[in-house]
């Protein structure tokens, strides 16, 4: 089981680039999450899927766009990169309300 | 709309004591979880405990245990016999109803002292 992955690793991008963070989970679980961590900020919610096909804003939806491509993957994407999107990006996913919420490794996104 | 508040940016605490971290909410919900996580520094997040809000107990998991008052909307994390591994950043966070999102609270940075 790997769980949670998220490709890549680490990205550099300079401002007006575009990409794509992708997240898979093996856990056949419903709901999947994007978070961003900024220093003393914490994690805050970008956007999420409840379910297949259902896609939600978050508190920072603002310069993201999101796909649920199918019930294992969640892709972000940055349309037009910005500096202040520099940040660390968490993929999330889980199955019952009371359950944990799985994490991803993250993705450490600079923007120049 | 739902909200988490950690008000402890750094906490100290002595090798093998114990160590209570605090975490308040507001939710309208009669129906919610509470979570705590860590995250070290090496930067992963780790599940501590879960607290359900129709749980009459306290939940508890090995040397974590939570503090769960209700009626003041409180949801602290204790840790007993701190280690020098457990020196990290600790996340409150809440989830509404069945499905709702997740929201963490801004983290409070424990350090452990040997």
């Amino acid at each position: 089981n790997a769980g949670v992955t998220q490709t890549p690793k680490f990205q550099v991008l300079k401002t007006g680039q575009s990409m794509t963070l992708q997240c898979a989970q093996d856990m056949n679980h419903n709901s999947m999450y994007w978070y961003r961590q900024d220093p003393g900020m914490g994690l805050r919610l970008i956007y999420y899927s409840a379910s297949e096909g259902t896609t939600d804003k978050g508190e920072v939806p603002n310069g993201y766009n999101v796909s649920r491509l199918n019930k294992r993957e969640f892709s972000l994407r940055l349309e037009s990169a910005a500096p202040s999107q520099t940040s660390v990006y968490f993929c999330a996913s889980f199955d019952r309300p009371d359950d944990e919420q799985y994490f991803g490794p993250g993705t450490r996104l600079t923007v120049t | 709309a739902q909200k988490i508040t950690q008000t402890q940016p750094g906490m100290f605490v002595q090798e093998k004591e114990a160590v209570t971290l605090d975490c308040t909410y507001d939710t309208s919900d009669q129906s919610y979880g509470l979570f705590w996580y860590k995250q070290p520094s090496s930067g992963e997040m780790i599940f501590l405990i879960y607290q359900g809000s129709y749980d009459e107990q306290n939940a508890t998991e090995g040397r974590y245990s939570l503090n769960f008052q209700k009626a003041r909307k409180s949801a602290n994390l204790v840790i007993s016999a701190s280690q020098l591994g457990d020196s990290a950043m600790y996340f409150c966070a809440m989830r509404e109803g069945q499905g709702g999102k997740l929201i963490f609270g801004q983290g409070t940075e424990l350090s452990v002292k040997p």
